[in-house]
């Protein structure tokens, strides 16, 4: 079975300040990692995902992620926070085979301060 | 357009009646799914349809919430007799590859609210 943990529900940052929201997983097979954003009054989109391969996975907007399986993480960062930034992130797990949906935490609500 | 669409946007509805909910997924993809998000609890699956295989029903809470997908397109959520608690949106998503493999395109939602 997969899980996902967010720490945070809500992060609040200022603008050009690194943005860093956390993930932690669990699964008992190798996983596939992802990041959706969520802007006010809009579905979700896809941020990055990680399958296999490099381990640092760079996705729109200047996001990036790196899987550190040894942590059983998939934080997410930006170097310099934006304005238009302000969203709610959700990362998702699922295992590497099957047909399995995927599993999402709770979702991290980022404010940008001006 | 050419995502993924469902109606109604809002409903709301009283204690007791039935709903359903509308999803047309995007032309080509064979998989399905409705997530329910609720405030504070993030996204919960619910169901998940892949072209003409038994559909993964694991998340559906109770016998009161079913889905149909006819012709392998367009899907239909529906609750019998809602309850409160059923207050939520409704998140429908489609994607051209498998489950685990392949981008999620979500609609906007359906926001229920039970009265």
């Amino acid at each position: 079975a997969q899980s996902v943990t967010q720490l945070g529900s809500h992060v609040s940052v200022s603008e050009g300040a690194l943005v860093l929201l956390r993930c932690n997983y669990s699964s008992s097979v190798p996983p596939y990692l992802f990041w959706y954003v969520q802007y006010p009054n809009q579905g979700l989109q896809l941020l990055l995902k990680y399958t296999t391969g490099a381990t640092l996975v760079k996705g729109i907007n200047g996001f990036e992620a790196e899987f550190k399986k040894s942590e059983t993480s998939f934080h997410l960062t930006k170097p310099s926070a934006h304005m238009s930034d302000a969203a709610e992130y959700f990362c998702a797990v699922s295992p590497n085979s099957g047909n399995t949906p995927l599993v999402f935490g709770k979702g991290t609500r980022l404010s940008v301060i001006a | 357009g050419a995502g993924v669409s469902q109606s109604p946007s809002n409903k709301v509805t009283e204690k007791g009646k039935d709903v359903e909910l509308r999803c047309d997924p995007i032309s080509g993809h064979t998989a399905l799914y409705w997530y329910r998000q609720s405030l504070g609890q993030g996204l919960e699956f619910l169901i998940y349809f892949q072209g003409n295989s038994a559909p993964d029903k694991s998340g559906l809470p109770s016998d009161r919430f079913s889905a149909e997908r006819t012709g392998g397109s367009v899907s239909t959520l529906t609750i019998q007799r809602t309850q409160q608690e059923d207050s939520a949106v409704y998140l429908c998503a489609s994607s051209l590859l498998g489950a685990n493999t392949g981008e999620l395109f979500f609609g906007e939602g359906s926001r229920l609210t039970v009265l």
